[in-house]
């Protein structure tokens, strides 16, 4: 199976900060990496696939980065709306995988 | 509207076999490039891929569950059922169906249910 490691596990930031989240894999994984977001008590919400494409819907302060076997998630001048857990997950092969999830909390 | 909903027994008792329905409208799982699939999540932890169906049939499990889950489409009545036997205490999750499509060449789980929790316990 292919790990996904993310970093940090949580982190406190402010309103207008830029936030840099980081998923690494096992092995190489190409592109095929996607990041969700999880709001407490709701379905996760799908903000990135492909490493970088941005889902129909998502604000454009949300950029993926990153191939092979490290990946960014990037939220410029962060709203208060986005604090939240954040999960990468891997579909280059089966049995697909996720990251342990970042929790973006107030500072 | 794309939606799917979860539907199920929010407690079973150990041993007993799970049965789970995914509701989806607002897309058809005929279509060439759609697949289906179940996520849990444990209370506080990660989430968990189980299982994928796709519109020809195809199935894809997750080798740590795939003696225990089972997974079926009507596309008559536009659900997904999965079937998981021997149900213990550690399999408490909140339990998702999610839509999978291609998308710009990658399989990507586009949208989501709101779950449904799922306890065991006797």
């Amino acid at each position: 199976d292919i790990q996904m490691t993310q970093s940090p596990s949580s982190l406190s930031a402010s309103v207008g900060d830029r936030v840099t989240i980081t998923c690494r894999a096992s092995q190489n994984i190409d592109i095929s990496l996607a990041w969700f977001q999880q709001k407490p008590g709701t379905a996760p919400r799908s903000l990135i696939f492909g490493a970088s494409g941005l889902q129909n819907g998502v604000p454009s302060r949300f950029s993926g980065g990153g191939s092979g076997t490290d990946f960014t998630l990037t939220i410029n001048s962060l709203q208060p709306e986005d604090f939240a857990t954040y999960y990468c997950q891997q579909h280059y092969a089966y049995p697909l995988t996720f990251g342990g999830g970042t929790k973006v909390e107030i500072e | 509207q794309i939606t799917l909903k979860e539907s199920g027994p929010t407690l079973v008792k150990p041993t007993q076999t799970l049965t789970l329905t995914c509701t989806f409208s607002g897309f058809s799982l005929d279509t060439s490039g759609v697949a289906v699939g179940w996520i849990r999540q444990p209370p506080g932890k990660a989430l968990e891929w189980l299982v994928l169906i796709y519109w020809n049939d195809d199935k894809n499990y997750s080798p740590s569950l795939m003696s225990r889950v089972t997974v079926t489409k009507d596309t008559s009545k536009n659900q997904v059922v999965l079937t998981m036997t021997d149900m213990d205490p550690v399999d408490t999750a909140t339990y998702y169906c999610a839509r999978r499509l291609l998308m710009a060449g990658h399989w990507h789980f586009d949208l989501w249910g709101r779950g449904t929790q799922v306890t065991v316990s006797s």
